[in-house]
């Protein structure tokens, strides 16, 4: 199965700077990468798929970008509602995996 | 607004079998979708841990594959996830979720139910 690593665990920012958050998958998965949003209690939410496109609703601050096995989340002007965990998953091949999060902290 | 809720036991004996169902609403199981379980253990990553189509054909994690079986319940709005034979390690928060662009990634998820195994 492919192996998705996140970098760093945790991340403390101030609000209102940038954020930049990295995922790296041990074989390629071409585009095939979402990011999800996961606060505490809640249900995960679905920030971006296939790499770089947004999922509905989702505001123009977060941006993903990368290809193959380097993948990148930027949250350009951080808002206190971003404190949370982030997830990276491939969404290539079976079995679909995901990496172990990194946590955005103040 | 599509949503989803687990329901089911929160504590199962070690070498029992997990049943959770998730209720879908705000949309039908008939749709073109892929019907997702996906569980967190505590202080680890999230694992995938099998979908269902509306058909009834199933993927399941290769890991799990021998104690794993989703189903579905159209009728209803509702899928299954069964895991028998549990142990500690099997002790986790177990979400549904709702597969899209080919079942790939998930855009629509429950809160998650947290299930403990333990005697």
């Amino acid at each position: 199965e492919i192996v998705m690593t996140q970098s760093p665990a945790t991340l403390s920012v101030s609000p209102g700077e940038r954020a930049t958050l990295s995922c790296r998958a041990s074989q390629s998965v071409n585009n095939n990468l979402a990011w999800y949003q996961h606060k505490p209690g809640q249900a995960p939410r679905l920030l971006v798929y296939g790499a770089s496109t947004r999922a509905t609703g989702v505001p123009s601050r977060f941006s993903g970008s990368g290809s193959g096995t380097e993948f990148t989340l930027t949250i350009s002007s951080l808002q206190s509602e971003d404190f949370a965990v982030y997830h990276c998953q491939q969404h290539k091949n079976w079995p679909y995996t995901f990496g172990r999060g990194t946590k955005l902290e103040i | 607004q599509v949503q989803l809720q687990e329901s089911g036991p929160g504590l199962v004996k070690p070498s029992g079998t997990l049943s959770l169902s998730c209720t879908v609403s705000g949309g039908s199981l008939r749709n073109t979708h892929w019907w997702t379980w996906v569980r967190q253990p505590p202080g680890r990553g999230l694992e995938w841990i099998g979908e269902i189509y509306q058909s009834g054909y199933t993927n399941y994690n290769p890991s799990l594959k021998s104690r794993v079986a989703i189903s579905i319940d159209k009728s209803n709005n509702q899928f299954s996830l069964n895991l028998s034979s549990v142990t500690a390690a099997d002790t986790a928060v177990y979400y549904c979720a709702r597969g899209v662009g080919g079942g790939n990634y998930f855009d629509y998820w429950g809160q998650g139910a947290l299930v403990t195994v333990s005697s």
